[in-house]
């Protein structure tokens, strides 16, 4: 069954440094998405990406955050000064239109 | 906010019983997805049900959509041990600049053995 990459698994960033996530969403899908998870706590919306611009975009994803598709098929997230409080999981899913999302595994973000 | 918001936030049964999780939500949506995290891990989709669809089944598991009430209910039959994990709705509005997805905070549910 066709799945969602993410890699890495488990980063570990000094704070104020840049981070990239990176995600192999499956190859026929259109949309792509990352949300983030706060430990214990809900699944945020962050972006979501189609014909390769921002479609919608929430109130978290500020200034510090970007997205990108370079090659036609990763799709990563960039922080560009991590925070303390950007600890978190962050997960990258991709979808048809009208179909359920398919997340990936998550990359657990730990910001010192 | 189009978020789904479920209760209870936390259920525990035992082995065997069913296991009832509501979801209720503020907008018109295209669809609803359940999902389910086992602890510290990523997100599985369980079952979307569309906004004129009123109940839908995949195996153990019953969804109920009522749009008038903007609810929905995730019914698993004969629990088990392993259906232990957390359990999010997803209200998905659709469209092209609303393609996006908002959970709710998620049941917590423990099935003893």
């Amino acid at each position: 069954e066709p799945e969602v990459t993410q890699t890495p698994s488990h980063q570990v960033t000094q704070m104020g440094q840049e981070v990239i996530l990176r995600c192999v969403p499956i190859s026929n899908h259109l949309y792509f998405y990352w949300y983030r998870q706060i430990l214990g706590q809900k699944v945020e919306f962050l972006v979501s990406f189609y014909n390769n611009e921002i479609s919608e975009k929430s109130e978290i994803f500020d200034d510090q955050f970007s997205v990108e598709r370079p090659d036609g098929s990763n799709f990563t997230l960039k922080i560009r000064s991590t925070k303390l409080e950007d600890s978190a999981m962050y997960f990258c899913a991709s979808s048809d239109r009208g179909s359920g999302y398919t997340f990936g595994s998550g990359t657990r973000l730990t910001v010192v | 906010s189009q978020q789904g918001e479920e209760d209870p936030q936390a259920l525990s049964i035992q082995e065997g019983e069913n296991a009832t999780m509501n979801c209720s939500y503020k907008t018109s949506i295209n669809n609803l997805q359940w999902y389910r995290q086992n602890s510290g891990r990523g997100l599985v989709h369980l079952i979307l049900i569309r906004s004129n669809e009123r109940e839908k089944h995949s195996g153990r598991l019953r969804v109920t959509l009522d749009t008038s009430k903007k609810s929905s209910s995730l019914l698993i039959t004969a629990s088990r041990a392993a259906d232990t994990a957390s359990y999010f709705c997803a209200t998905h509005r659709g469209g092209y600049n609303n393609n996006d997805m908002r959970f709710g905070a998620g049941t917590r549910l423990t099935v003893k053995p």
